[in-house]
């Protein structure tokens, strides 16, 4: 069965970064686009971006540019999102979320969810 | 960025009613709309894709439909588990964006 297992929970200082992971089994993860979304409290979510494994491949919301950098490993079938510079408005819960198809943003298998948390 | 603007904010229903939820997008998304569900606590489910085709193992009681900018997802026959927050998501343009949310809270 597809699963996506995201890392933990993380307490970070204003101004560093922090890299959390997704690592998906029970499917072809160079098959699939994964992508990345952002919950904050009060619910708002926000559509990250977008990576596909099979190539590399990336596409942002211009609004996360040099603020998020997707990456994946094939060999441990496992996405990365690294958030830089981080400030208090960082602070959310953070989804991968596998895409159905290219260029559709119909996620059908969801991560856990982390929980990031920017204070000093 | 297109707008999405998602109403009722929340809504109160009783068990065995029918609910309705709109979107309602600042352009023609073409029906590129898809629609999500969200316990508490839980990750978003995929309930809705294209604004009326339902994903595999979602109950039928769940219906989308629309065109242009107007878009709505109804629930007929409440049962107590679709209590949750229901979000649309446009994918029609980047950057994608979800609407607001509408919490349904169940008598």
């Amino acid at each position: 069965q597809v699963q996506l297992q995201q890392s933990g929970a993380e307490l970070v200082k204003p101004g560093s970064s922090v890299k959390i992971s997704c690592k998906a089994s029970g499917y072809t993860f160079t098959s699939y686009d994964m992508h990345w979304i952002k919950q904050q409290p009060g619910n708002g979510l926000e559509w990250i971006g977008w990576i596909y494994p099979g190539n590399g491949n990336t596409k942002y919301n211009q609004k996360f540019n040099g603020k998020a950098t997707l990456t994946a490993d094939k060999s441990s079938s496992t996405a990365y999102m690294q958030l830089s510079s981080l400030t208090s408005e960082d602070s959310a819960v953070y989804f991968c979320a596998r895409g159905t198809g290219p260029y559709v943003g119909y996620f059908d298998y969801w991560g856990q969810g982390v929980m990031v948390t920017v204070s000093s | 960025d297109i707008q999405m603007t998602q109403s009722p904010a929340s809504l109160s229903a009783s068990l065995g009613e029918t609910v309705s939820i709109e979107c309602l997008a600042s352009e023609d998304i073409y029906n590129n709309l898809a629609w999500y569900q969200q316990k508490p606590g839980k990750s978003p489910q995929f309930l809705i894709y294209y604004a009326s085709s339902l994903q595999d193992g979602v109950p039928s009681r769940f219906s989308g439909s629309g065109s242009g900018t107007q878009y709505s997802l109804k629930i007929n026959s409440l049962e107590s588990e679709d209590a949750a927050t229901y979000f649309c998501l446009q994918d029609s343009e980047y950057p994608w964006t979800f609407g607001g949310g509408t919490k349904l809270e169940l008598k």
